[in-house]
């Protein structure tokens, strides 16, 4: 699975968008990126994900550049409960010997001020 | 909404224990996995199973076995606990594209 990096923490004010941003410069042709975040004593939470279009959902927006080597997620109204650690991963759909694995890294914390 | 649910939110155990984390799913997905989170080291993927006494390793499975006798339930089985295995732990099982998460188990081996 392709290697991401992502800053290790972010500020954002309540009411306000928060833009997460996340490099994967070696992905290749059939991986996806994925999100999910992990709110404090809680298992992970899927948020979004994409290939190669911005997708957007009741959670939020991804925003896929046009290389594919990076992408932003955008919490277009963040809320104190958005306060979590972030996680971008990218790898293969689903299916064959990759049995959706996924590879997390060390991700974003975020934290939502009032 | 999908359910997936862990034996125990907390669980202590001494060294040399045998120790079971059960998780059960009640979505009928295939495929599910065992992680677990430590601090600076994220989440690491212990094992995984793709079906009915299927099973394969992930990253770090030293000192874990796993057992997946019906679908809906996948069991992480520490042989012998040792102290470098407290850890929180993560149960999840799949649909197509999503992972879902158990609460997590945190286990203390003293």
């Amino acid at each position: 699975d392709a290697k991401t990096t992502q800053p290790t923490s972010m500020d954002c004010a309540e009411g306000r968008a928060a833009n997460l941003p996340c490099n994967h410069s070696t992905i290749s042709g059939n991986e996806y990126v994925y999100w999910y975040r992990q709110i404090h004593s809680q298992g992970p939470q899927y948020i979004i994900h994409g290939l190669k279009n911005n997708e957007t959902n009741e959670m939020a927006s991804l925003i896929i550049t046009e290389d594919r080597k990076s992408s932003t997620l955008i919490l277009p109204h963040a809320t104190l409960r958005d306060t979590a650690v972030y996680y971008c991963i990218v790898r293969p759909a689903a299916g064959g010997t990759s049995y959706g694995k996924l590879t997390f890294g060390q991700g974003t914390i975020l934290t939502v001020h009032p | 909404d999908v359910k997936v649910t862990q034996s125990s939110r907390y669980l202590v155990k001494r060294t040399g224990e045998k120790v079971f984390l059960e998780c059960v799913q009640d979505m009928d997905h295939e495929n599910m996995f065992w992680y677990r989170q430590d601090p600076g080291l994220g989440l690491r993927l212990i094992y995984f199973s793709y079906d009915v006494k299927m099973k394969e390793k992930g990253d770090i499975p030293e000192g874990y076995s796993v057992s997946r006798e019906k679908k809906e339930r996948f069991s992480l089985i520490l042989e012998s606990a040792s102290t470098n295995q407290t850890s929180m732990y993560l149960c999840a099982s799949r649909a197509y594209n999503e992972q879902f998460f158990g609460p997590g188990t945190r286990l203390t081996v003293l």
